[in-house]
């Protein structure tokens, strides 16, 4: 079984600050792809960044970054530089190989508010 | 423009009734998927769906049933064994290969009356 948790219900940020989103996972499998996707108001779900078992360099996108602990299984997504337009829910997503192949896991996401 | 499309975006069902949700994508991705989305519990898998002809229950599969006959369409029914049927529904697509992103429709917000 795979499972992603998310234990930050709700977080909040003043506009051009950093925040951090936590996020810790469990598979039994070798090889797996993690994600962090966003659902605006709108409630269209858009990727952020995704990050590969395999790298041990974490991944970054512009103004997003993870910090991927693969022993502690760990996946914290960090936004620098907050902007109004990344107040959203912010979800973990977990896809393996092996057994759960093609099973997408998501966490129970956090709410994420920008403040002016 | 390529993308997946679900209808329709709001639907009404009396109790006791089965209904089903329409999920159509053009991508030409081999993988397809169903969520509902509670207040709180984040994103819970119902079925997906790897090739034509065959899918796999999710984590919350009871009360649901799905058919994949064409590449292209996932539709999902609700039944009336579903207790708690009023929810936010997502469907996603994605191609078959492990790092692959999901892209997902704009949903269907279901209410039992």
């Amino acid at each position: 079984a795979q499972t992603v948790t998310q234990s930050q219900p709700e977080m909040s940020v003043q506009e051009a600050e950093t925040v951090t989103l936590s996020c810790t996972y469990d598979t039994s499998e070798s090889n797996y792809y993690l994600f962090w996707y966003k659902q605006p108001p709108s409630r269209q779900m858009i990727l952020v960044i995704r990050q590969e078992a395999y790298k041990q360099q974490n991944a970054t996108e512009n103004r997003f970054s993870v910090n991927f602990q693969k022993a502690a299984k760990s996946f914290s997504l960090k936004i620098s530089d907050s902007q109004l337009g990344d107040t959203a829910m912010y979800f973990c997503a977990l896809h393996a190989g092996g057994t759960s192949y093609g099973k997408l896991t998501f966490g129970q996401g956090t709410i994420l508010t920008v403040h002016p | 423009d390529g993308g997946i499309t679900q209808s329709p975006k709001y639907l009404f069902r009396k109790e006791g009734q089965n209904v089903t949700l329409s999920c159509e994508q053009n991508l030409n991705h081999d993988a397809m998927y169903w969520y509902r989305q509670d207040p709180g519990q984040g994103l819970r898998l119902i079925y997906y769906s790897q090739i034509v002809n065959d899918f796999q229950k999710g984590d919350i599969a009871e009360g649901y049933s799905v058919s994949r006959e064409k590449k292209e369409s996932f539709p999902l029914t609700v039944t009336s064994a579903q207790k708690n049927p009023t929810a936010f529904y997502l469907c996603a697509s994605r191609t078959g290969t492990v790092n692959t992103e999901a892209f997902f429709g704009q949903g269907t917000r279901l209410t039992v009356v």
